[in-house]
């Protein structure tokens, strides 16, 4: 099955732009959604699609693709943005199964 | 405003059955696939599977043999069992929906409601 990678770690200055990215060949094939996680609490989705967002997710959130890769932007990260971020698809090799990235933490400075 | 109530027994002994499952309130069942996802304690999220309202599964490889998630139509409810648990298995296991989105330029799966997690923790 297809993987997802994404790096573990992030940090942006408050009020900066941040990219956060997710790599893998399933992303040739389909869109990558994503997911903001604070402790203790349950995944958010955050982007999905092209560059969708649902409903009370602030417009600083974007997402975008090329390639393999997918990207999450956070344009002015504020300090509630410090989260956990995961990425996920669909497999693209060839069986209907979901796939998640490892999560990226990041910390808002 | 679609909710999610999950539960099941949070601590088992090695070798015994995980049992868990999944109420969806105010919206429709039908139409989505409803998956089950897991985390263990300072790791990521692992998808472990997903069901339809027609009882259309699709599991994790590296859990399938384990695994089986059911649904019962009647009560809007899906539940997921996982067999032999070790410690490796303990972890937070969340309920969620799946669905689909299209445009011209492509696909993308995504889950848009969850529940708040239950923790299932293996241990003799």
């Amino acid at each position: 099955s297809s993987e997802l990678t994404q790096d573990p770690a992030v940090s942006v200055a408050l009020g900066q732009t941040v990219r956060i990215t997710c790599q893998g060949d399933s992303l040739r094939s389909y869109y990558a959604s994503w997911y903001q996680q604070k402790p203790g609490q349950a995944p958010v989705l955050v982007i999905y699609g092209k560059n969708n967002r649902p409903s009370g997710i602030p417009d600083r959130f974007s997402g975008s693709s090329s390639g393999n890769t997918a990207s999450l932007t956070i344009t002015g990260a504020q300090a509630e943005d410090e989260a956990d971020y995961y990425c996920n698809s669909r497999d693209s090799s060839g069986n209907p199964h979901v796939v998640f990235g490892g999560g990226t933490k990041l910390t808002v400075l | 405003q679609v909710q999610l109530q999950q539960w099941g027994a949070g601590l088992l002994k090695p070798s015994e059955t995980l049992s868990l499952t999944c109420a969806v309130y105010g919206g429709s069942f039908s139409g989505y696939y409803w998956s089950w996802i897991r985390q263990p304690p300072g790791k990521g999220l692992e998808w472990i599977g997903e069901i339809n309202h027609s009882g259309s599964t699709n599991y994790n490889p590296s859990l399938k043999s384990r695994v089986t998630i059911s649904v019962d139509t009647s009560k809007n409810q899906f539940s997921l069992k996982l067999s032999s648990v070790t410690a490796a298995d303990t972890a937070v296991y969340y309920c969620a929906r799946g669905n689909n989105y299209y445009d011209s330029s492509g696909y993308s799966h995504y889950m848009d409601v969850w529940g708040k997690g239950t923790t299932v923790t293996v241990s003799s």
